[in-house]
């Protein structure tokens, strides 16, 4: 079964700056996918980024990015400006790749809590 | 398109009475996933369904829960005779059918469940 841990119960970061939340997994499949959810307040799960495992390309959406060592099963998210939206509850995610019986449930890691400072 | 919708938001129990909870997945949606969140924790998956199909119940409690998607109307995810320890807040996710693409899960809101 696939695992994922995220070492960092919490974190802050000063309004502006960048911050990185750290995220590892386990898993045997050589094919996967990997995702970054934020929770704010309201509860509601957001997805943030994606990665295929089998992409080498970092994803980027405007200013998140992940550092993806698929080697290290490492899956970093990078915050750059940070901004006082981006205070939530950050929860990493992996799901196997879909099978005919779509074996497609996400198992989350723990989550970060991410604090933004003004 | 209107998103995964659940309700109710919110539901208080007595221990002992049962809990229905429901989800609207997104119009063209035909995967209907649940998760439970315990307090301070990550969402855990509990079900996977299609139409009229339990595809993966893996993470259901071997008792007291069910699940359901009938062809027509939402899906149900049922508790029996509810525990304090039932309390959490439950989500349900939906994606489109098909395969072999990177389709992700949409979540609802979710309803927070508490037994008193």
């Amino acid at each position: 079964a696939q695992t994922v841990t995220q070492s960092q119960p919490e974190m802050s970061v000063q309004e502006a700056e960048t911050v990185t939340l750290s995220c590892t997994y386990d898993t045997s499949e050589s094919d996967y996918y990997l995702f970054w959810y934020k929770q704010p307040p309201s509860r509601q799960m957001i997805l943030v980024i994606r990665q295929e495992a089998y992409k080498q390309q970092n994803a980027t959406e405007n200013r998140f990015s992940v550092n993806f060592q698929k080697a290290a099963k490492s899956f970093s998210l990078k915050i750059s400006d940070s901004q006082l939206g981006d205070a939530a509850m950050y929860f990493c995610a992996y799901r196997s790749p879909i099978s005919n019986f779509g074996n497609e449930k996400l198992t989350f890691g723990t989550g970060t809590r991410l604090t933004i400072i003004p | 398109n209107a998103g995964v919708m659940q309700n109710p938001r919110h539901l208080v129990r007595r221990r002992g009475q049962e809990a229905r909870l429901r989800c609207s997945p997104m119009k063209g949606h035909s995967h209907v996933y649940w998760y439970r969140q315990l307090p301070e924790e990550g969402l855990k998956f509990m079900v996977y369904l299609q139409k009229e199909n339990i595809i993966d119940e893996s993470g259901m409690p071997k008792e007291r829960f069910s699940a359901e998607f009938p062809k027509e109307g939402p899906s149900i995810l049922r508790i029996q005779q509810v525990v304090r320890g039932d309390s959490a807040a439950y989500f349900c996710a939906s994606s489109p059918p098909g395969q072999g693409s990177t389709y992700e899960q949409y979540f609802g809101p979710g309803t927070r469940l508490t037994v008193t």
